[in-house]
């Protein structure tokens, strides 16, 4: 399978700034890139897919200001976290599939936790 | 009704005992099935992928669908205390931008 590097596995940031989190496919070209917020024993939620070169398409209730994806090339994408509050804390995760491909490669994961 | 059911469990069971996992599922139109792992704290790992109905076989890890039912399964066959984690089903309708549909996860805890 593909190797999926996030970065930072965590992050602590005060509430009201901004956060970047990487997701980068080392070993395979990433046309589609999905982010999925995770709460504790929870599953994971969908909250964006992302094609390289297009705007991300959001699901039904994220808000697409505050979380801004960007897929800038085949291998990485980014989520900004932008004016931080305590509720956005969570577990982030990126996943990558390929072109044609139906499996998904995850990430490592970020932590956010907004104090 | 959730598109994907799975008991969160926790399950426990002792080790070399055969675990069974389950979800069901709504959709008729999911033609892909997966099964991921996910140990506290980090992200999912595929462990069986499937296409349709039947079995896979992969070492000691078996996943088993039955669209008739809407029904799929991971056994575990001699289970390890390694094996503790959740394990996440998934479906899919296919192709590469259609996004996968989780089930909750089922928390393992494989007693040495």
């Amino acid at each position: 399978g593909a190797v999926v590097s996030q970065h930072p596995s965590r992050v602590i940031c005060k509430s009201g700034t901004s956060v970047k989190i990487e997701c980068r496919s080392l070993d395979f070209q990433a046309t589609t890139m999905f982010w999925y917020r995770q709460f504790p024993k929870k599953s994971l939620m969908l909250m964006a897919t992302s094609n390289e070169g297009s705007k991300a398409t959001y699901e039904q209730g994220v808000e697409k200001d505050k979380f801004l994806i960007n897929h800038a090339s085949l291998t990485l994408s980014t989520l900004t976290v932008t004016s931080a509050h305590p509720e956005d804390s969570s577990f982030y995760i990126c996943s990558v599939r390929g072109r044609g491909g139906t499996e998904a490669f995850f990430g490592q994961g970020t932590r956010l936790t907004v104090v | 009704q959730k598109e994907v059911e799975q008991d969160p469990g926790p399950l426990s069971v002792p080790e070399g005992a055969i675990v069974s996992l389950n979800c069901t599922y709504s959709n008729s139109a999911f033609q892909y099935f997966m099964w991921y792992r996910q140990y506290s704290r980090k992200g999912p790992e595929l462990l069986m992928y499937t296409y349709s109905s039947g079995n896979k076989e992969d070492g000691r890890f078996t996943a088993q669908v039955d669209k008739s039912s809407k029904y799929i399964s991971l056994f575990i066959r001699d289970s390890q205390p390694s094996d503790s984690a959740t394990y996440l089903c998934a479906t899919s309708y296919g192709g590469a931008t259609n996004k996968l549909i989780f089930g909750t996860g089922t928390l393992l805890a494989v007693q040495p």
